[in-house]
């Protein structure tokens, strides 16, 4: 189940099953969207992609979804594994920026 | 090569002390960035490089020096640190203008003591 608090929001899922990590955005002018995951000792390594003009976006067993109505972006994660575990952060640009803002982050344990 | 690489990958310093981090990439990438990350927390900006001169000083504490001697290269030097300032600090590399193939190395665990 997925946890929200003062604490890392921690997503725990069993090896095989689809995940999916959430992120709210707040500004309405941004236009482009990115999905970091970063492993334990590891800088944030860029998973996927999207631009504004579009609703989704699918990449190796990894899709993003981005509703601009309710400024909401998600990464589903299908058929996860262990290798699977690690910190994901959304990240936006706005208004000519071409330097990403991250989002909370969400903790994604993968149990085998 | 796709790689930003920093060394070293741990550094115990204490709050006396002069040090510096160092950041190199060989992909061509014209603008550099440093960051800060805390435990369980987004990685924070601290400064942006762009065609090896300074364009972006997040209001960073002057302990903490930049440079950028040359393209590949981008240093962090650090001087009379704070136990707070104790954290993974990290370098990416991008073309100038383009969010698209921002590169993150895998970061300077620094503990301030």
């Amino acid at each position: 189940g997925e946890s929200v608090g003062l604490h890392l929001p921690t997503l725990s899922v069993q090896e095989g099953d689809n995940s999916i990590i959430n992120c709210a955005y707040s500004n309405s002018a941004s236009d482009y969207f990115i999905w970091y995951k970063q492993e334990s000792g590891k800088g944030p390594q860029f998973i996927i992609d999207i631009r504004s003009n579009m609703d989704k976006r699918q990449g190796q067993r990894v899709t993003v979804l981005l509703n601009k109505t309710v400024k909401h972006l998600s990464l589903q994660i299908a058929a996860t594994q262990p290798g699977d575990s690690a910190v994901y952060f959304c990240a936006e640009t706005a208004g000519g920026s071409y330097i990403p803002t991250f989002g909370r982050g969400t903790s994604l344990i993968v149990h085998p | 090569d796709t790689e930003v690489t920093q060394t070293p990958k741990h550094l115990v310093m204490g709050m006396t002390n002069k040090k510096s981090l160092k950041c190199e990439q060989h992909m061509g990438h014209r603008a550099m960035y440093w960051y800060k990350q805390k435990a369980k927390k987004p990685p924070e900006l601290m400064f942006v490089y762009s065609y090896e001169k300074l364009s972006i000083n997040e209001s960073v504490p002057s302990r903490f020096s930049p440079e950028c001697p040359n393209s590949s290269l981008l240093n962090l030097h650090l001087h009379a640190l704070q136990p707070e300032d104790s954290a993974l600090y990290l370098c990416a590399s991008s073309q100038p203008g383009q969010p698209l193939g921002y590169t993150f190395g895998s970061g300077t665990r620094l503990t301030v003591v």
